[in-house]
């Protein structure tokens, strides 16, 4: 099973400042077939970036994802207020599918 | 629009059984594999179980392996998960979630999930 760890657990900004999230794989995943995902309190989980690096459908160009093998990044350019949420990320590329335990963005 | 709802969830006793069911529409549902994914209260996301668009193949994580069953009736657009010897630790937020392709792919879509608890 690949373990993914997200650094860091929390993570306090303000808006307009950028954020770099970590996402490290225990083994290569392969393909890059690593997704991110955002989740606000109460609500279900959304897709932001598929494939390291490309964004789902409706996602601003503000969030961008990276890396490849073992090491990825979500960065988000300039947060806005809506974009302080829990963030995971996940490979799907083996059985079992595996999520981080996530990062909580929040207001500084 | 794609939807996913999911119902079913509710209290449920240790050792006890529950049917969740997914109602799927906006989108052609039997071309699609499927997941549901659950979320303990206060912590993070565990991918539960798989099943490809045409219910030939299912995958399951160890902590449900020979308790749970994943089905889906494509004829309903519906997408269910048969719970039995449920325990503690299985409570949570169950979500659906829509395989972006069939396998090898990210959730592109979720349900609002349905809330189970097991106690006594």
């Amino acid at each position: 099973e690949i373990v993914l760890s997200q650094s860091p657990g929390t993570l306090s900004l303000s808006p307009g400042e950028r954020a770099t999230l970590s996402c490290r794989a225990s083994q290569s995943v392969s393909s890059s077939y690593l997704a991110w995902y955002q989740q606000k309190p109460g609500q279900a989980p959304r897709l932001l970036i598929y494939g390291a690096s490309s964004r789902a459908t409706g996602i601003p160009d503000r969030f961008s994802g990276s890396g490849s093998g073992t090491d990825f990044t979500l960065t988000i350019s300039r947060l806005e207020p809506e974009d302080f949420a829990v963030y995971y990320c996940q490979q799907y590329g083996s059985s079992p599918r595996t999520f981080g335990q996530g990062t909580k963005l929040e207001i500084k | 629009q794609v939807q996913l709802v999911e119902s079913g969830g509710g209290v449920v006793q240790p050792g006890g059984s529950l049917r969740l069911s997914c109602a799927a529409s906006g989108f052609t549902f039997n071309t699609y594999a499927m997941h549901w994914v659950r979320q303990a209260p206060g912590k993070g996301l565990e991918w539960v179980a798989f099943i490809r668009y045409d219910g030939t193949n299912e995958y399951y994580a160890d902590s449900v392996q020979g308790r749970f069953t994943i089905s889906r009736d494509n004829s309903k657009n519906t997408l269910y998960l048969q719970m039995n010897s449920l325990r503690a630790e299985d409570t949570a937020v169950y979500y659906c979630a829509k395989d972006r392709y069939n396998g090898d792919a990210p959730f592109d879509y979720w349900g609002q999930g349905t809330l189970v608890t097991v106690s006594s």
